[in-house]
């Protein structure tokens, strides 16, 4: 029963090295996220999906690209990472196709550090 | 602007010691507010969610009240497992889901 699953757990850049995180979830949700949580912060929405061949933008998507690769699947890509996108990245779904009504259920998070 | 404002930052119980956190909200059109706990180096995990002022949840030792403008999240006779940082997200509209900074809630036997 794994729900959301995140890749890697742990990861280190230097400034200016590219890379993409990986989500999966096996409930059968429309929707997908991905949200960036800092301390003293809430968490902060980057992208979502409301549905497979969806995405838009959240509060804070600069820096970031997203694709659905399927039903399944949400990847985050750090296209030139920065030392202010130091951060645990976390990914989450839900059964609603976007509307607020639903809760999300999340992933463990990855921990990026970028040097 | 839609905020969200959780009270205290933290907060320290001695075991069986009842409390309550405060999640004050301002979203416009809310659509539902949810209650998660995050244990340290985990993800949130979706605790309730409320719908309508007046309505309550319970869950073991938790419950959780929502008015216009307020929730709560009370807790009865805490263990020391209840220790976890409690967040709320009120929803407001399309994918809006706004997250408080959370409570951090430490229970000491």
């Amino acid at each position: 029963n794994a729900g959301v699953t995140q890749t890697p757990k742990f990861q280190v850049l230097k400034t200016g090295q590219s890379m993409t995180l990986q989500c999966a979830q096996d409930m059968n949700h429309n929707s997908m996220y991905w949200y960036r949580q800092d301390p003293g912060m809430g968490l902060r929405l980057i992208y979502y999906s409301a549905s497979e061949g969806t995405t838009d933008k959240g509060e804070v998507p600069n820096g970031y690209n997203v694709s659905r690769l399927n039903k399944r699947e949400f990847s985050l890509r750090l296209e030139s990472a920065a030392p202010s996108q130091t951060s645990v990245y976390f990914c989450a779904s839900g059964r609603g196709r976007g509307d607020s009504n639903q809760p999300q259920h999340f992933g463990d998070g990855t921990r990026l550090s970028i040097l | 602007e839609d905020q969200v404002t959780q009270s205290p930052e933290a907060l320290r119980l001695q075991e069986g010691e009842s409390s309550s956190l405060n999640c004050s909200y301002t979203v416009s059109g809310l659509r539902g507010l949810f209650w998660y706990r995050q244990d340290p180096g985990k993800g949130p995990e979706f605790l309730f969610t409320l719908y309508s002022a007046g309505e309550e949840k319970e869950k073991e030792r938790l419950k959780a009240t929502l008015t216009k403008k307020e929730s709560f999240l009370h807790i009865t006779a805490p263990k020391p497992e209840d220790s976890a940082t409690y967040l709320c997200a009120p929803g407001g509209g399309y994918n809006k889901l706004i997250f408080g900074a959370g409570t951090r809630l430490a229970v000491h036997p």
